[in-house]
């Protein structure tokens, strides 16, 4: 069966901190998925990025970068220079590479930033 | 931007009502999923259809729960007879479908309240 971790269930960091989300992954399939996805105070889950599991290069996007490491199962999202409209909580999620099914999410971790 | 429209987007109601969700996907998406999240069991798949075919709806609780789309611009989620247990912000989501995971793209919400 599919499973998502995110041991973090809240972090707090200050302004223009650097911040890490860990997300360990679960699965029996070979080729999947994985995703981060935003859920900020409005309630919209925003979608941030889908890396599957051929493509274990690192990806940088602004302030956001991922880390996939296939061989921990982890699929860690790091935000540089933190600021207040980062605070949301941010989901990591799993799915099946061939049709989509079993679209699995972890329990989120709500980040808050302070200014 | 194509969005992902729910309605109602905040719903009270009484134990023992019917109460329906709608969701209209992104045209052109193929797939349609239903969530449930609460602050206990997080985001819950409920049901998953493609090409309006229900494939999986395992999550649901079949007595009282039900899914259909009607058509492919409409998706419904019912809750007959409601219970406060189902207290809980239902979410929408399509994808394109294809080869490969969807990237999915969810509504707003709808926030039911039974009381």
């Amino acid at each position: 069966a599919q499973k998502v971790t995110q041991a973090q269930t809240e972090i707090s960091v200050v302004e223009k901190e650097d911040v890490t989300l860990d997300c360990v992954y679960e699965t029996r399939d070979t080729t999947y998925y994985l995703f981060w996805y935003k859920q900020p105070p409005s309630g919209e889950l925003v979608f941030l990025i889908r890396r599957n599991s051929f493509d274990e290069q690192n990806e940088i996007s602004g302030r956001y970068s991922w880390n996939f490491q296939k061989s921990t199962s982890s699929f860690n999202f790091t935000i540089t220079a933190s600021q207040v409209v980062d605070s949301a909580v941010y989901f990591c999620a799993l799915s099946e590479i061939n049709n989509g099914q079993n679209f699995v999410f972890g329990p989120g971790t709500r980040l808050s930033v302070l200014p | 931007d194509a969005r992902v429209t729910q309605t109602p987007r905040d719903k009270v109601t009484e134990m023992g009502q019917e109460v329906t969700m709608r969701c209209q996907p992104i045209l052109g998406h193929n797939t349609v999923f239903w969530y449930r999240q609460t602050m206990m069991q997080g985001l819950e798949l409920l049901a998953y259809f493609r090409n309006r075919a229900p494939l999986d709806d395992s999550g649901m609780p079949k007595d009282r729960f039900s899914a259909e789309m009607p058509d492919a611009t409409l998706a419904t989620l019912k809750i007959q007879p409601s219970e406060p247990r189902d207290s809980a912000v239902y979410f929408c989501a399509s994808g394109p479908g294809g080869s490969g995971a969807n990237v999915l793209t969810f509504g707003a919400g709808s926030r039911l309240t039974v009381l």
